[in-house]
């Protein structure tokens, strides 16, 4: 069975404070790996995604993510997180063939 | 933004009545997806199509049936609706079914 584990519910960081939301994920080959995020009463926005080749990805708004196969995590880093940042996100694992599963989500507030 | 819309965005309905939600892209993907998302669980695969009259069933399928006549459209019916099914449903679209998928606005849906 596959499954995406993302640990935090709910975190909450001053503005200008480094990030990092983690993200586990359970599957036997290596998955195609995403994060996206979703503002209050919008859609989700992929911020970004991993095939295969580098294991540092870099997205939009800053973020970037780390594949670690060997701990089978792909968590979500921003050195300086902006007020604008208050969101939730989500990470994504596909195995290809339209088989995507999503984590529960983690809602971030920013402090000011 | 890829051009994917939902109707209704907004939809109240009673228990045991029929409900059709509607997807419209103007991107020619080949494949669309309907999900549900509900606190704590993430987003959750209904039904997926990978071309005009090809579906399939996801995860949380029962209950709901698709049809896709045109590229551009994709419906998602339910027969008859339950308080189960209250829920705000995405729908999204790719290029393939290894890629990245890109997400409509939802449609928020309560069954009373």
């Amino acid at each position: 069975a596959q499954s995406v584990t993302q640990p935090d519910i709910h975190i909450t960081v001053s503005e200008g404070a480094s990030l990092e939301l983690r993200c586990n994920y359970s599957y036997g080959a290596t998955p195609y790996l995403f994060w996206y995020v979703q503002s209050p009463g919008q859609g989700l926005q992929l911020l970004l995604k991993y095939f295969s080749g580098d294991t540092l990805v870099q997205g939009i708004k800053g973020f970037e993510a780390e594949f670690k196969r060997s701990q089978s995590s792909f968590n979500l880093r921003k050195p300086s997180v902006h007020w604008s940042d208050a969101a939730e996100y989500f990470c994504a694992v596909g195995r290809g063939n339209n088989d995507m599963r999503f984590g529960a989500g983690t809602r971030l507030t920013v402090k000011p | 933004d890829a051009g994917i819309t939902q109707s209704p965005r907004h939809k109240v309905t009673e228990t045991g009545t029929p409900v059709t939600l509607r997807c419209h892209q103007t991107e020619n993907h080949r494949y669309m997806y309907w999900y549900r998302q509900d606190p704590g669980h993430g987003l959750r695969l209904i039904h997926y199509s990978y071309g005009v009259k090809d579906t399939d069933k996801g995860e949380v399928s029962d209950g709901y049936s698709v049809s896709r006549s045109k590229t551009e459209d994709f419906l998602l019916t339910l027969e008859s609706a339950t308080s189960s099914q209250t829920s705000v449903y995405f729908c999204a679209i790719s290029e393939s079914g290894r890629d990245t998928q890109y997400f409509g606005p939802g449609t928020r849906l309560t069954v009373l």
